[in-house]
């Protein structure tokens, strides 16, 4: 299972746009990267995933560099509300079943 | 997009109780569903994959007489903890995936804190 490193914590301003950075130096060739949110007491939420170059959705966007062995979210002009932890997760579709293997995941807060 | 639900999402019970937490996917059928722990300010720790038709797997450390799973349909798996104790309070997430769309993520529930008192 690739392991991944975030930032512990980041803080923004509302408004900025925000780039959270996940290394996965061990990523298997066929693991997709998925970023979840997290708010206390609840659930992770689906943010976005990938498997190469870059990715967009309604709230984020993905880049993944063409060795994938990182990969960034960013977040546009952040609000209050996107105060949460964030987590990357490597993970493959294929085969077996895999439960995935959260890592400490980055901590963002926003200020007003 | 897929949906997990989780129920009850709060139970506070006596120590020696035996709870049962329900994971159900809405939209989709799942073979395989997933339960994690979470400690206060702690990640998310995966305690077993739950099998619909078999038995459940567990990871290393988790005991399966304590935290018994069943997966009887593709829509459902229960966690029951059994004889809670108050160091079994925490909070309790399933996760599943659509296999039917092959790159589809996995989805989580809403979570169910359990309090042991």
């Amino acid at each position: 299972l690739a392991k991944t490193t975030q930032p512990i914590s980041m803080d923004s301003y509302e408004g900025q746009e925000v780039n959270i950075t996940c290394s996965h130096n061990n990523i298997a060739t066929n693991d997709y990267i998925t970023w979840y949110q997290q708010f206390p007491s609840q659930g992770p939420r689906f943010i976005i995933q990938g498997y190469k170059t870059k990715v967009t959705n309604e709230v984020a966007s993905l880049f993944i560099p063409a060795d994938r062995k990182s990969s960034t979210l960013s977040l546009p002009r952040v609000s209050l509300s996107d105060t949460a932890v964030y987590y990357c997760l490597p993970w493959g579709s294929g085969g077996g079943a895999d439960g995935l293997t959260f890592g400490k995941g980055t901590h963002l807060i926003i200020q007003p | 997009g897929a949906v997990v639900s989780q129920h009850p999402s709060r139970v506070i019970c006596k120590s020696g109780t035996s709870v049962k937490i329900e994971c159900r996917s809405l939209d989709f059928q799942a073979t395989t569903m997933f339960w994690y722990r979470q400690f206060p300010k702690q990640s998310l720790m995966l305690m077993a994959t739950s099998n619909e038709g078999s038995k459940a797997t567990y990871e290393q450390g988790v005991e399966k007489d304590k935290f018994l799973i069943n997966h009887a349909s593709l829509t459902l798996s229960t966690l029951t903890v059994t004889s809670a104790h108050p160091e079994d309070s925490s909070f309790y997430i399933c996760s599943a995936r659509d296999w039917a769309q092959g790159d589809q993520p996995q989805h989580f529930g809403d979570g169910t804190r359990l309090s042991i008192l």
